[in-house]
């Protein structure tokens, strides 16, 4: 069974200061992997989608990069922002088409 | 742009009581996913639907769970009766298809809280 785990569970930082957060997961025989972004109290929101062949993927201030070798992806946020408060997930799709979740990191961007 | 959509937003209910839960995936698309995700971890998948069929619902607890997707469109998920470790955010994915390089794309959720 896939096991993804996200840490740290909680970050907090001061406004400008570049956002690094990881995952690592234990099957490498994945499809794709997948961040989202999840508001207090609200459904998810899809940030980058790298598929297994891919090493990166960049959308704006937003860099993701993936190791499958390693089992590991790391989320970058550049010049980070209030509004950039959130919980990260990451979720890694595998071999029977499940996507599995890791538990989230809590980021707090302080003004 | 096209949304998933569920309702109720927040549901609050006593325990022992039924209660249920309904969403209307993405126009067209024919797998449709109901996760559970309790405070503070990631969503675990509950059931898995391709058109009306289950294609997976190993997970769910069926001695008092229940889905529903009768003509491949919306879909139902009951509780019944519930209890107090089923408060949870409760949230509803669609694709167009099975496949891996479909991209799933998630509602508001339902967030059901039990007393």
């Amino acid at each position: 069974k896939q096991e993804v785990t996200q840490i740290p569970a909680a970050l907090s930082v001061p406004e400008g200061e570049n956002l690094v957060l990881n995952c690592s997961f234990t099957d490498s025989a994945i499809y794709n992997l997948q961040w989202f972004r999840q508001d207090p109290g609200k459904g998810l929101t899809s940030l980058l989608l790298i598929q297994s062949s891919q090493r990166e993927q960049t959308s704006g201030r937003l860099n993701a990069s993936l190791d499958k070798s390693s089992g590991r992806s790391t989320l970058y946020i550049a010049a980070s922002q209030p509004g950039d408060s959130a919980t990260y997930l990451c979720a890694a799709l595998s071999n029977d088409y499940k996507l599995s979740f890791g538990a989230g990191t809590t980021v707090t961007v302080r003004a | 742009e096209a949304e998933v959509a569920q309702s109720p937003r927040y549901k609050i209910t006593e325990k022992s009581q039924a209660v249920a839960f309904w969403c209307d995936p993405i126009s067209g698309h024919a797998t449709l996913y109901w996760y559970r995700q309790i405070l503070g971890q990631g969503p675990e998948l509950l059931v898995q639907f391709q058109d009306e069929s289950v294609v997976d619902d190993s997970q769910l607890p069926k001695d008092r769970f229940s889905a529903e997707r009768l003509k491949g469109v919306d879909s139902t998920l009951k509780i019944q009766p519930a209890e107090l470790g089923d408060s949870a955010m409760y949230l509803c994915a669609s694709k167009p298809g099975q496949g891996p390089h479909y991209e799933q794309y998630f509602g508001p959720g339902t967030r059901l809280t039990v007393t």
